[in-house]
């Protein structure tokens, strides 16, 4: 059974560091992983998803990588913002499914 | 390209009453998916469903709940009788294949008071 884990489960730094954002995943037959962005009382966002052939995927100041053999990927912030602000989930398909398995997320306060 | 609309986007209800959730899949799509968010927990996968027919709703509770995606309109989640653990945001996502990128709403947070 697909399992997932983020850490840290929250994290406050100061603007303008570099973030580094962990899941873990316990299947590692997936097709993609997806990591989203949730604002308090707010939907998901899609920011990056990565396909099981690709190791990274970029979008502005976001890098996410995929080491599918490790079941692991990291969400790598760059100059982080105070708009930056909020939980960042990541979600893999359960064994090639369509059901998307959710980490609890973590949790981040850029401080201006 | 208006993305997943789900409404409304806050729901109030009294214990008892029935809540009805209502998803507007994006055009060309006709996968759609409904999870829900538990104050502090992460999303779970409820049920899954193309357009007349429910593919899979083993993560749905087995009492009160039902959904449907009818030939025209929007997906339905429909919680009858509800109680004060259904309070939760519940979420829409669609996509044009089975395991294709799936695109999320905004949610509806449903509050039983």
């Amino acid at each position: 059974k697909q399992e997932v884990t983020q850490i840290p489960a929250a994290l406050s730094v100061p603007e303008g560091e570099n973030l580094v954002l962990n899941c873990s995943f316990t299947d590692s037959a997936i097709y993609n992983l997806q990591w989203f962005r949730q604002d308090p009382g707010k939907g998901l966002t899609s920011l990056l998803l990565i396909q099981s052939s690709q190791r990274e995927q970029t979008s502005g100041r976001l890098n996410a990588s995929l080491d599918k053999s490790s079941g692991r990927s990291t969400l790598y912030i760059a100059a982080s913002q105070p708009g930056d602000s909020a939980t960042y989930l990541c979600a893999v398909p359960e064994g090639g499914t369509y059901k998307y398995i959710f980490g609890t997320g973590t949790r981040l306060k850029v401080l201006a | 390209n208006a993305g997943v609309m789900q409404n409304p986007r806050h729901l109030v209800r009294r214990r008892g009453q029935e809540a009805r959730l209502r998803c507007s899949p994006m055009k060309g799509h006709s996968h759609v998916y409904w999870y829900r968010q538990l104050p502090e927990e992460g999303l779970k996968f409820m049920v899954y469903l193309q357009k007349e027919n429910i593919i899979d709703e083993s993560g749905m509770p087995k009492e009160r709940f039902s959904a449907e995606f009818p030939k025209e309109g929007p997906s339905i989640l429909r919680i009858q009788q509800v109680v004060r653990g259904d309070s939760a945001a519940y979420f829409c996502a669609s996509s044009p294949e089975a395991n294709t990128e799936a695109f999320f709403g905004q949610g509806t947070r449903l509050t039983v008071v």
